[in-house]
């Protein structure tokens, strides 16, 4: 297989926490990354974690992964509005150099 | 796998011409693609969104008649830059939407290089 999947929307509170969920079928993943896209902007890398790690926490986000299940969630903090964007997340495959697999992105809208 | 295919995936023009890029996906069919334009060094910038039979939804900046998008079929959506000046030198890369079993994956293109002369 090589998908990785994201559901489409995902709409909370402002101040409330954000969890976006990708899952990933590829084993041989060395990097897993997670990119916000404003509108009107371009890809915006967050953060990115290695696939011997579990865990890693940066300010108001924390990624967690679960490589047995090959599953990935970004976790927002305190969500704001500025944080209304798209989610992409995307996998570096051992096998493919410095080629990324993208997930179809996930629309998080914050409401006030 | 989902394959999307570009073509060309380099280009040379003469400034005043119009090059057409295309975009297919080659196993699936998309009922929505994307255009992006990256410059060097910096992140790709999405252009438009091209939905199969009606118009493209461009992003505030993007000139639709200097960027026309054609999305004609479930598996062709093709970008047209008009009287191409060295400003419209860029990489330009497709993406294709595929929603088969309630899945939201996106494949996206391996590129094509414009230069303009």
């Amino acid at each position: 297989g090589e998908d990785v999947e994201q559901s489409l929307f995902l709409s909370v509170r402002e101040g409330d926490s954000s969890v976006i969920n990708c899952t990933y079928t590829d084993s041989s993943s060395t990097y897993l990354y997670w990119y916000k896209q404003e509108p009107g902007a371009g890809l915006q890398l967050l953060t990115y974690i290695f696939s011997n790690m579990d865990m890693k926490q940066d300010q108001r986000l924390t990624v967690l992964l679960n490589k047995k299940d090959k599953h990935l969630s970004l976790r927002i903090a305190d969500t704001q509005t500025g944080d209304s964007a798209i989610y992409f997340c995307a996998e570096r495959r051992n096998n493919a150099g410095n080629m990324l697999t993208f997930g179809g992105g996930t629309r998080l809208m914050v409401k006030p | 796998g989902a394959v999307v295919s570009q073509h060309p995936s380099w280009v040379i023009c003469k400034s005043g011409t119009s090059v057409k890029i295309e975009c297919r996906s080659l196993d699936f069919q998309a009922t929505t693609m994307f255009w992006y334009r990256q410059f060097p060094k910096q992140s790709l910038m999405l252009m438009a969104t091209s939905n199969e039979g009606s118009k493209a939804t461009y992003e505030q900046g993007v000139e639709k008649d200097k960027f026309l998008i054609n999305h004609a079929s479930l598996t062709l959506s093709t970008l047209t830059v008009t009287s191409a000046h060295p400003e419209d030198s860029s990489f330009y890369i497709c993406s294709a939407r595929r929603t088969s079993s309630g899945a939201n994956v996106l494949t996206f293109g391996a590129g094509s290089r414009l230069t303009v002369l």
